[in-house]
């Protein structure tokens, strides 16, 4: 089986520039979770789709960034402009959610973003 | 509002040693808990998943209990092997949301 895809794994930008991060969940998981992880902290939720709807984008800083999961499958999450303090590494990732709770979640390996 | 804290933030013990690592959180009313692994610039492995109306789950190694009257949960590693050098995470189902510890980083010395 597959696991959660994400693209590109590494990207260097200056500050002001945009990037767009893809990510592929595992097939027929209805859940997808962008995560923001600095370095030496946990990951912080930044949006949570439950197929191509949003659940919870509570923290997702709206004036820069913004994501979309397209037909319920992948997503894209961009920011723009970029800021010093949004290097960080991106995580996607995804559940199955049958039931009650968010269920075993699956992470991709992360894009890290270093903003100069 | 539920919090979660692990305690230590790093760890180094020889080889061969059993440990126990500590995840520990406010609110009681969980839906499950889970501990994840990350190696260094990797994502995060799913290592068990605890249902709050389990006690423990087990898997080779590993074992996670959870006492949720207390708000605890700890990992127990035996036999631990270089191998097991990682950041350990938990995270606490609450409220449909996951609410993470800051994580245990886990240096095993050959």
């Amino acid at each position: 089986e597959a696991g959660v895809a994400q693209s590109p794994r590494y990207k260097i930008i200056e500050k002001r520039q945009s990037v767009a991060f893809w990510c592929n969940p595992i097939s027929g998981h209805a859940t997808l979770y962008w995560y923001q992880q600095i370095l030496g902290q946990g990951p912080k939720l930044l949006i949570q789709f439950q197929n191509n709807g949003v659940v919870d984008d509570s923290q997702l800083p709206k004036d820069r960034f913004s994501a979309e999961r397209l037909k319920g499958v992948d997503s894209t999450l961009k920011i723009q402009p970029a800021k010093l303090e949004d290097s960080a590494v991106y995580l996607c990732a995804s559940s199955f959610r049958g039931g009650r709770g968010t269920g075993e979640l699956f992470f991709g390996e992360g894009s890290r973003l270093t903003v100069l | 509002k539920q919090e979660v804290t692990q305690i230590p933030a790093a760890l180094s013990v020889p080889e061969g040693e059993n440990l126990v690592l500590n995840c520990s959180f406010t609110d009681s009313a969980i839906y499950n808990l889970q501990w994840f692994r990350q190696d260094p610039g990797k994502g995060l492995t799913s290592l068990l998943l605890i249902q709050s109306s389990q006690r423990e789950q087990t898997s080779g190694r590993l074992n996670a209990s959870l006492d949720k009257s207390s708000g605890r949960s700890t990992l127990y590693i035996a036999a631990s092997q270089p191998g097991d050098s990682a950041t350990y995470l938990c995270a606490v189902d609450s409220n449909y949301q996951l609410i993470w510890g800051a994580g245990t980083k886990l240096i095993i010395k050959p």
